[in-house]
């Protein structure tokens, strides 16, 4: 019964690949956020969605695009993957303005 | 947008001891949250304080939310090799409350 839950855990791809994360929570939350958690362990904010609806967007490539079909799952999909973007990425959800919840986290390794 | 400084960055302590870490903020946050993170998973939330003054606990956790509502502290009593982790100290952003802004974090490491 996990409240937030992503895959894969981990991704191993070549350098130009597409990929994509799935996340999905059952917490009857109204908005979903991707972070970015880089090599010194910090926590930066890529997008949030409420009820489906992109709210914030911030500075990242656009070859990460986020879908969400609806307000239970936000999936990230990654183009043309550079070294770069190596990183661990969270999926969380919250009520508008409450403390977030987060998924396990996505470990993707460009090579 | 706006910035957490936390502090320490990380310690190492001997298991039964005491441990206090805190957040700064230059700007004021209506809500202060605490998360630890375990090797390999995701945050999770362990206080939320939403009142200026306001002090909370969570089992031997208790943290406080400043009066100028520009910190916060948590700290950690009797610790237990099971408290090594990172914690984040965080909170929503005056101009887009969903945003949580993170500070960089307090690895501690407990030594049996």
């Amino acid at each position: 019964d996990t409240a937030v839950s992503q895959t894969p855990k981990y991704l191993v791809t070549q350098m130009g690949n597409d990929k994509s994360i799935k996340c999905e929570q059952n917490l009857g939350h109204d908005t979903m956020y991707w972070y970015k958690q880089d090599s010194k362990k910090f926590l930066k904010i890529m997008f949030s969605y409420n009820n489906k609806e992109l709210i914030i967007n911030e500075t990242v490539p656009n070859r990460f695009s986020p879908k969400s079909p609806d307000k239970a799952h936000l999936n990230l999909h990654i183009n043309s993957l550079e070294l770069g973007d190596s990183a661990v990425y969270f999926c969380a959800s919250s009520h508008l303005y409450g403390g977030a919840f987060f998924g396990q986290g996505t470990r993707l390794t460009v090579v | 947008g706006q910035q957490l400084n936390q502090s320490p960055q990380s310690m190492f302590i001997q298991e039964g001891e005491d441990v206090s870490m805190n957040c700064t903020s230059s700007s004021i946050f209506n809500t202060w949250l605490w998360y630890k993170q375990d090797p390999g998973e995701g945050p999770v939330l362990l206080i939320a304080l939403y009142k200026a003054g306001e002090l909370t606990s969570n089992g031997r956790l208790t943290a406080q939310f400043g009066i100028t509502r520009k910190d916060s502290f948590l700290n950690i009593s009797a610790s237990i090799p099971s408290d090594v982790g990172i914690y984040f100290c965080a909170g929503p952003e005056e101009t887009s409350g969903s945003r949580l802004t993170f500070g960089e974090g307090t690895q501690l490491t407990v030594n049996p």
